[in-house]
């Protein structure tokens, strides 16, 4: 069974830092370009970041650009989203997802909430 | 600048046909098309349909989409309670190097 199991959010202060994982199974993780996509609160889905199946390509979007950062280790399966000076509006529900001519498999996603 | 439209929102009756569009540009939908995801409340999306047109297995026939220029449509057909849902385009944008969005469209079925 293809599956993404994300992990790592929580309830946090503006200024902190957090890293989501995101752990893959039931198929090749390494052969794959992955990536983050956030749904802030009763909004639409923004895509942040994806990386290349070896790691050696990043792409990203505008949001979270440099304070983010996509990686992988694919001997462990799976993909990370550190996320530095967290904001207020950086409150959501933050997915991975594997492309495969789309974004074919997604997570449940992990709830990041972002409040003094 | 870039992005996805879409309407907000799109009402038909039950069986009725709903056709849901994504207006983009030469450099994302009108470049390699769009695909459509399907998002029930509190759920993940799951992809409906990639490369325009091409629906991943289990997919029901009643989804169909197309492309016209720089507008995606996404059609299904004998609309059922459970079709009740968030719809988003999606579309890789080769001026950007980055993926897109459309804003969504919520489907509700009378």
């Amino acid at each position: 069974q293809v599956q993404l199991v994300e992990s790592g959010g929580g309830v946090v202060q503006p200024g902190s830092s957090l890293r989501l994982s995101c752990e893959g199974s039931g198929f090749t993780f390494s052969r794959y370009v992955m990536h983050w996509i956030r749904q802030a609160p009763g909004k639409g889905l923004e895509w942040l970041k994806g990386i290349s199946s070896d790691g050696g390509i990043t792409y990203y979007g505008d949001s979270g650009e440099g304070r983010f950062t996509i990686s992988r280790d694919n001997s462990k399966n799976t993909l990370y989203l550190q996320m530095d000076s967290l904001r207020v509006v950086d409150t959501a529900i933050y997915y991975c997802a594997k492309e495969s001519d789309s974004f074919d498999i997604w997570g449940q996603g992990t709830m990041v909430t972002v409040s003094s | 600048q870039a992005g996805l439209t879409q309407p907000p929102s799109v009402s038909k009756g039950l069986r009725q046909t709903a056709t849901l569009t994504c207006t983009g540009n030469n450099n994302n939908v009108g470049d390699q098309g769009a695909a459509w995801l399907q998002q029930h409340q509190g759920h993940p999306p799951k992809l409906l349909s990639y490369r325009t047109n091409t629906r991943p297995s289990g997919i029901s026939e009643r989804f169909s989409a197309s492309r016209s220029g720089n507008t995606a449509s996404l059609t299904i057909t004998e609309l059922q309670s459970e079709d009740e849902a968030d719809y988003y385009c999606s579309a890789w944008d080769s001026s950007l190097g980055g993926w897109l969005f459309g804003g969504g469209t919520k489907v509700t079925v009378l």
